[in-house]
């Protein structure tokens, strides 16, 4: 079965300071990565997704990048914190193709201070 | 261009009596629509989703979804509501364009009274 990982689970980080957010995806080849931010009372916003290997793309303008390094690897990242990247994110895969649901990590709730 | 709307951003009921969580959407092609529930502080777990299958979608836990063309709508509802029911509910609406494509709604959470 089709597990994903994702860590850590809590963070706290200083203003400025780099981060660095891993998920892995088990049991699966090649699927559709996801990293979303939620914020309380807005739902879920898509960061990033990736349909392969080093193949990104960025829905929103922001102070973070994504990377996938390996087919079942996603790394979100950032050179430098700002508080207002405080949230809890999540990291999903999905089966390429239509009409196909998402698999959620546990969240990583990210407080900058 | 789609759109997913959670008429009820908190919904409260007694523990036993039924649950109906709101959403209507909007879609310019045949949609996708999903359910999800997550816990707090926790990921999102998929409860349901209609693919243009049977209008009636069963779901985990009790939960059940009828898919309604005419009202755009998509309302989750279980006929009791447990304890462990309490969370936040999720509505998504997407379309063969792929995961990346879909939209979410912003959330109803659920509180169960004992």
């Amino acid at each position: 079965s089709q597990t994903i990982h994702q860590w850590p689970a809590t963070l706290v980080q200083p203003v400025g300071s780099p981060l660095s957010l891993e998920c892995t995806v088990e049991g699966t080849s090649n699927p559709n990565l996801y990293w979303y931010r939620q914020a309380a009372g807005r739902g879920l916003q898509l960061l990033f997704y990736s349909v392969g290997i080093g193949q990104i793309s960025s829905e929103v303008p922001q102070n973070l990048s994504a990377s996938r390094p390996q087919d079942r690897q996603f790394i979100l990242s950032s050179k430098k914190l700002l508080l207002s990247d405080s949230g809890f994110y999540l990291c999903a895969w999905s089966v390429q193709g239509k009409n196909t649901e998402a698999f959620f990590g546990q969240g990583t709730r990210l407080t900058v201070v | 261009a789609q759109s997913v709307t959670q008429l009820d951003s908190h919904v409260s009921v007694s523990e036993g009596t039924p649950v109906l969580l709101r959403c209507n959407y909007s879609s310019s092609y045949s949609p996708s629509l999903f359910w999800y529930v997550q816990h707090p502080n926790k990921g999102l777990q998929l409860l349901l989703k209609y693919t243009s299958a049977a209008t009636l979608v069963k779901g985990i836990n009790g939960f059940e979804a009828e898919f309604k063309k005419s009202e755009t709508s998509f309302h989750l509802t279980k006929p009791s509501a447990h304890m462990s029911d309490a969370a936040e509910y999720f509505c998504v609406v997407g379309y063969s364009g792929g995961y990346q494509k879909v939209t979410f709604g912003t959330g109803t959470k659920l509180q169960v009274i004992p």
